[in-house]
C-alpha cells in the first residue's frame, strides 16, 4: 500500500525555525512535493525534490533522502502568515499518481 | 493570468439529490485532477485526465460519481445520488503535463449533504 506520514500539529514562535518531517512508503517514486494550505483555501506549491539533497528557496528549504523514504520542509524566520497546513505529496508514477499525506497544521505565535 | 476556476464555491443539498461541480483549468494545461478533501486530511485523488482521456480513475466511486472533460478543457464532476458521507471539499487542479510539474489548485467547492 501507499503510506505518507507527517506530524499532525506543530507550534513555533515568530522569528524561529521549524522543521516539518515526512516519511513515505510508496510503490513508486517520481518526486516529492510540499504544498502550503491556509484554512479554507487551495493548496499552493512550495517545493519539489526528486534527487537527494537540499533545495533552498528563500525562507523555505526542502530536503530529500530517497534511501530513507524521508523528507523535511524547513521554514526559517517564521512569520505569523506561515500559520497553515503543510502537505507532503509523493508522485508515485503509477495509477494513483500523486498521493498526499494528511498534512501538518503549523501554528506560529508571537 | 487566471488560475484554476471552480464553481460553485459552496453547495448544500439534501441526501439522494444530484450535484455537479465545474472546473476551468489554466489555459494550456493538459492534465486535470479532481481531488476530494475531508476536514483535517490531505486531498485524495478521484480522477486524472490527460486532455480528454481519463487515465486514473481507480478511486472514483463509479456507482454514483461521474466526470467528463469534453474537448479536453473544462471538466464537470457529478454525484448522483449524494450521500451524507460525500460532504467534503472537492478540489480541481491542473498542470502542464504529468510528472515533475507542480499542480495548481482551484479554490474548491465545499459540499454539505444534509
Amino acid at each position: 500500500g501507499q503510506n505518507i506520514d507527517q506530524p499532525t500539529e506543530m507550534t513555533a514562535t515568530e522569528g524561529a525555525i521549524v522543521q516539518i518531517n515526512c516519511t513515505y512508503q510508496t510503490s513508486g517514486f517520481n518526486g516529492l512535493f510540499w504544498y502550503q494550505q491556509h484554512a479554507g483555501e487551495a493548496p499552493t506549491f512550495l517545493s519539489y525534490n526528486v534527487l537527494d539533497g537540499l533545495e533552498e528557496k528563500g525562507r523555505f528549504s526542502s530536503f530529500l533522502s530517497r534511501s530513507k523514504g524521508y523528507s523535511y520542509l524547513l521554514l526559517k524566520e517564521l512569520q505569523m502568515k506561515d500559520s497553515a497546513s503543510y502537505l507532503c505529496a509523493v508522485d508515485t508514477g503509477g495509477y494513483n499518481k500523486l498521493i498526499f499525506g494528511a498534512g501538518t497544521r503549523l501554528a506560529v505565535h508571537p | 493570468e487566471a488560475g484554476v476556476v471552480q464553481s460553485p464555491r459552496y453547495k448544500i443539498i439534501e441526501k439522494k439529490q444530484p450535484v455537479a461541480f465545474w472546473c476551468n483549468p489554466i489555459s494550456g494545461h493538459n492534465t486535470l485532477y479532481w481531488y476530494r478533501q475531508n476536514l483535517g486530511q490531505g486531498p485524495e485523488l478521484l480522477i486524472r485526465y490527460e486532455n480528454e482521456e481519463a487515465v486514473d480513475d481507480s478511486q472514483l466511486p463509479k456507482d454514483r460519481f461521474s466526470a467528463e472533460r469534453l474537448k479536453g478543457v473544462d471538466s464537470t464532476l457529478k454525484i448522483q445520488p449524494a450521500e451524507l458521507g460525500d460532504s467534503a471539499v472537492y478540489l480541481c487542479a491542473s498542470s502542464l503535463r504529468q510528472g515533475n510539474t507542480e499542480a495548481f489548485f482551484g479554490q474548491g467547492t465545499r459540499l454539505t449533504v444534509v
